[in-house]
């Protein structure tokens, strides 16, 4: 079993749409959690970190349950320009430099 | 404020040649990384460091070498460049500790024949 896992999808949803992915970790013991965005062929750019509470910016809310062990991340309102690949990552509750990301959620937004 | 600077952003290789990926950050930060990045396999972690002097293999270290004498250089060298080593290449950088994202380079672009 990989220690993040996620959803390839892809996920193709009408602009105005809501729309959520999941990402389960192994390790009952990771401390600290965030979401990515990727567009095509460039380089991942952080998103939200991730925290006990929840957390909302916008558009965007992210949450952590820690007793099914997995993290989502909530989109409202979808724009087409929020097309891109949504990258979770994990790290590892003793060693913070050892991030660990997930393979990621494709999400298209079409008009 | 460029944060983190990755050159050469494009390479071609041949087989068995070596070469060195380098990386900069001017934010001061204390964690730095090397990912490589295949198509459909997500961001694999190469090699880290969580500070100047101190450097860690990740989950696919073969064939690659890392140091870190000043906090802000992280270079990556490939010993003997090998096909399967064909992908883009990203660092970043962290303040460090739990509560703090990466930030990443644009990346690098290398191509072994």
């Amino acid at each position: 079993r990989k220690e993040v896992e996620q959803d390839p999808g892809p996920f193709n949803v009408p602009e105005g749409a809501t729309v959520a992915f999941n990402c389960t970790y192994s390790n009952s013991a990771s401390q600290s959690f965030f979401w990515y965005r990727q567009d095509c062929r460039k380089e991942p750019k952080l998103l939200m970190s991730v925290y006990s509470s929840g957390n909302e910016d916008g558009r965007f809310t992210a949450q952590l349950n820690r007793a099914s062990q997995y993290i989502s991340l909530l989109i409202r309102d979808s724009k087409l320009s929020d097309s891109a690949t949504y990258l979770c990552v994990v790290n590892k509750p003793t060693n913070a430099g050892k991030s660990t990301f997930g393979d990621g959620t494709t999400l298209t937004v079409k008009p | 404020n460029a944060g983190v600077t990755q050159t050469p952003k494009f390479q071609v290789l041949k087989t068995g040649q070596s070469m060195t990926l380098q990386c900069a950050q001017d934010m001061n930060h204390e964690y730095m990384s090397w990912y490589r990045q295949d198509p459909g396999m997500g961001l694999r972690l190469i090699h880290y460091s969580v500070g100047a002097g101190i450097t860690d293999q990740g989950e696919v270290p073969n064939g690659y070498n890392v140091s870190r004498s000043t906090t802000e250089d992280f270079p990556l060298r490939l010993l003997s460049a090998a096909p399967s080593q064909t992908s883009v290449y990203f660092c970043a950088s962290s303040y460090g500790g739990q509560g703090y994202g990466y930030t990443f380079g644009s990346g690098t672009r290398l191509t072994v024949v």
